[in-house]
């Protein structure tokens, strides 16, 4: 298994309130990604970064914003959550070309916003 | 833009049997990868086959089979001798081997395994 944690696996929280999702890897992997993950539309892709410090909007991005300071870690912040943004986060990698393109996935995050 | 379609929201499939999952896409670029995800109910997206647009050839992985119709941009996944274990999302995968290796999910596809 790739070496993926996100932590919190679960969170519930309220409107208005800032939340943080972090995903790890140990793989040393350039491109890390989050989707989110609602019934009836897969995973889109929220914000994606191909490097240390270089990140590109997704899809949905609106509300949502992103850091990556070191190569193994790549966070992500709801800076006021919204009900619209109840969901289940993921954290994805991959090394590109290098190795076959696969996209190796974290195990979600559950997010509740009452 | 480049889109990914699963236009089957649900399959069912009896043990044993064949099952075809749909998927199209849509792009400009020449070269990129395909890719089929399952995710059971434990929430994991598991790798269940991958191709290289630039390979005639379909991929195959024991029971997991591709049919891969470049010119048409389709990408069935044909699962043979269903178990119950395949009961789970699919979903369809497309990232292009150049430029910004975005990777687009489709809706995906429930497949559900009848005894």
């Amino acid at each position: 298994d790739a070496g993926i944690t996100q932590s919190p696996r679960h969170k519930v929280t309220e409107t208005g309130t800032p939340v943080t999702l972090r995903c790890h890897q140990t793989e040393n992997h350039r491109y890390m990604y989050w989707y989110r993950q609602d019934p009836g539309h897969g995973l889109r892709l929220i914000h994606y970064s191909y490097g240390v410090k270089d990140t590109d909007k997704g899809e949905v991005s609106d509300g949502y914003s992103v850091s990556r300071s070191k190569t193994e870690d790549f966070l992500l912040t709801l800076e006021s959550a919204t009900s619209s943004q109840t969901s289940v986060y993921f954290c994805a990698i991959s090394q590109g070309q290098l190795n076959t393109g696969e996209l190796f996935f974290g195990e979600g995050s559950r997010l509740t916003v009452l | 833009a480049q889109t990914v379609t699963q236009s089957q929201p649900e399959m069912s499939v009896q043990e044993a049997e064949t099952v075809t999952l749909s998927c199209t896409y849509d792009t400009s670029e020449s070269d990129y990868y395909l890719f089929w995800y399952k995710q059971p109910p434990s929430r994991q997206m598991i790798l269940v086959i991958r191709q290289e647009a630039y390979k005639q050839q379909n991929a195959t992985e024991n029971r997991f089979s591709v049919n891969f119709q470049k010119a048409a941009k389709s990408f069935s996944l044909k699962i043979s001798d269903s178990q119950l274990g395949d009961a789970a999302m699919y979903f369809c995968a497309y990232v292009p081997t150049s430029g910004t290796y975005k990777y687009i999910f489709g809706t995906g596809t429930r497949l559900k395994v009848l005894a």
